[in-house]
């Protein structure tokens, strides 16, 4: 089955400063890639996606890029806000029939 | 969008009591709804696929006899967690995806139990 490895665990940057977060997946059959985002007690929300079919997609300060030569795919969150902490999952699909998710990275934006 | 309503987001519950926790599609149809499992500090792990007007499919190493999941209409799921015990306490979060439009999966708000 398909496995998503999420790097990093954690990632602490300087508000203002682009957090970077990368996964790579096995299966290269997967053409769906979310990115959820999960406040402590709450339950994932939805930030961005993009389907195989694309390279790049962009929603005002958060990118996603994706390569499926190298089977990876990033999300890109730019000009960070304390508001922005949170674990990120990055997740991996085939055609939305089962998600497979990464490990997550908790981030902390420091004010 | 599509928004699921999980509830209760939190309950305490002795050993031996059995909890159900209701996931309703409130603006759309799930024929199937997901049911994960999240440790502090972990990934969801699915446990089972809900399906509207059938047995739910379970995951390897979950008992279905514990997580008991029915899917009686297109917009609720329910999992009850028949004889709960302390080891029993987790977040359960359940998410699911409209029968029409996005594939995106939506999720719930997470029900956070604890069983004491």
């Amino acid at each position: 089955g398909e496995n998503v490895e999420q790097h990093p665990s954690t990632l602490s940057v300087q508000e203002g400063d682009s957090a970077v977060i990368k996964c790579t997946y096995s299966d290269s059959a997967s053409n769906y890639f979310p990115w959820y985002k999960q406040e402590l007690g709450k339950g994932p929300q939805l930030i961005i996606d993009i389907r195989s079919n694309v390279g790049e997609k962009k929603d005002q300060r958060i990118a996603v890029t994706l390569n499926k030569t190298a089977k990876h795919f990033s999300l890109h969150i730019t000009e960070t806000q304390p508001e922005d902490s949170a674990v990120y999952f990055c997740a991996a699909s085939i055609s939305g029939n089962q998600f497979y998710f990464g490990t997550g990275t908790s981030l902390t934006v420091i004010p | 969008g599509a928004v699921v309503s999980q509830h209760p987001s939190w309950v305490i519950c002795k050993s031996g009591t059995s909890v159900k926790i209701e996931c309703r599609s409130l603006d759309f149809q799930a024929t199937t709804m997901f049911w994960y499992r999240q440790f502090p500090k972990q990934s969801l792990m699915l446990m089972a696929t809900s399906n509207e007007g059938s047995k739910a499919t379970y995951e390897q190493g979950v008992e279905k006899d514990k997580f008991l999941i029915n899917h009686a209409s297109l917009t609720l799921s329910t999992l009850t967690v028949t004889s709960a015990h302390p080891e029993d306490s987790s977040f359960y979060i359940c998410s699911a995806r409209p029968d029409r439009g996005t594939i995106g999966y939506t999720f719930g708000s997470g029900t956070r139990l604890t069983v004491v």
